[in-house]
């Protein structure tokens, strides 16, 4: 069974810093992995997918890294701001069948950038 | 751009009161989701519809039945609400392709008394 984990749990920070978010994975037969925000009160928000045949992707201030072989992502996020304070997930894609897929979740990583 | 719409986005239920929580989206998408958000827990899959007219169980269904109505609508039912269902629901889609983000509704927040 597939188990997604992120350290830490909760992270502070001061703004400019530049910061990694881990996550790891058990079964490494997945299909990608996405990397989600959420702020309090809100949804969900895509920020990356980094399909398997993949080694990064990278959005502005954001870079995400995967190695499946050792079950690890990382988000990179460059010269961090208040703005970036919320929650961090990432969930991978694990086919149950070629008809069917489930996105099991991490539970994510609190930051927090303080000024 | 209105994206995925859930309704209602607060409700408080007593015991064996029945709810249905309401779920659409604009974009054409083919497949459905109902997660749940617990504190500790991450997001868990309730049930899923992979096109009009197809739904699954997901990790966690007992107490929960899905209709999805048609290509836009997707809606989740308690039929006999129990406090170990206070949370927050979340309705999500994508398209068909595995390799697609997936886009949330706003959630809705669910306590049960």
């Amino acid at each position: 069974k597939q188990e997604v984990t992120q350290i830490p749990a909760a992270l502070s920070v001061p703004e400019g810093e530049n910061l990694v978010l881990n996550c790891s994975f058990t079964d490494s037969a997945i299909y990608n992995l996405q990397w989600f925000r959420q702020d309090p009160g809100k949804g969900l928000t895509s920020l990356l997918l980094i399909q398997s045949s993949q080694r990064e992707q990278t959005s502005g201030r954001l870079n995400a890294s995967l190695d499946k072989s050792s079950g690890r992502s990382t988000l990179y996020i460059a010269a961090s701001q208040p703005g970036d304070s919320a929650t961090y997930l990432c969930a991978v894609r694990n086919p149950v069948n070629y008809n069917t897929d489930k996105l099991i979740f991490g539970t994510g990583t609190r930051l927090q950038v303080f000024p | 751009n209105a994206g995925v719409t859930q309704t209602p986005k607060f409700q408080v239920l007593k015991t064996g009161q029945s709810m249905t929580l309401q779920c659409a989206q604009d974009m054409n998408h083919n497949s459905m989701y109902w997660y749940r958000q617990d504190p500790g827990m991450g997001l868990r899959l309730i049930y899923y519809s992979a096109s009009e007219g197809t739904t699954d169980k997901g990790e966690v269904p007992n107490g929960y039945n899905v209709s999805r109505l048609n290509k836009r609508e997707f809606s989740l039912r308690l039929e006999s609400a129990a406090p170990s269902q206070t949370s927050v629901y979340f309705c999500a889609s994508s398209p068909r392709s595995l390799n697609s983000p997936l886009h949330f509704g706003n959630g809705t927040r669910l306590t049960v008394t």
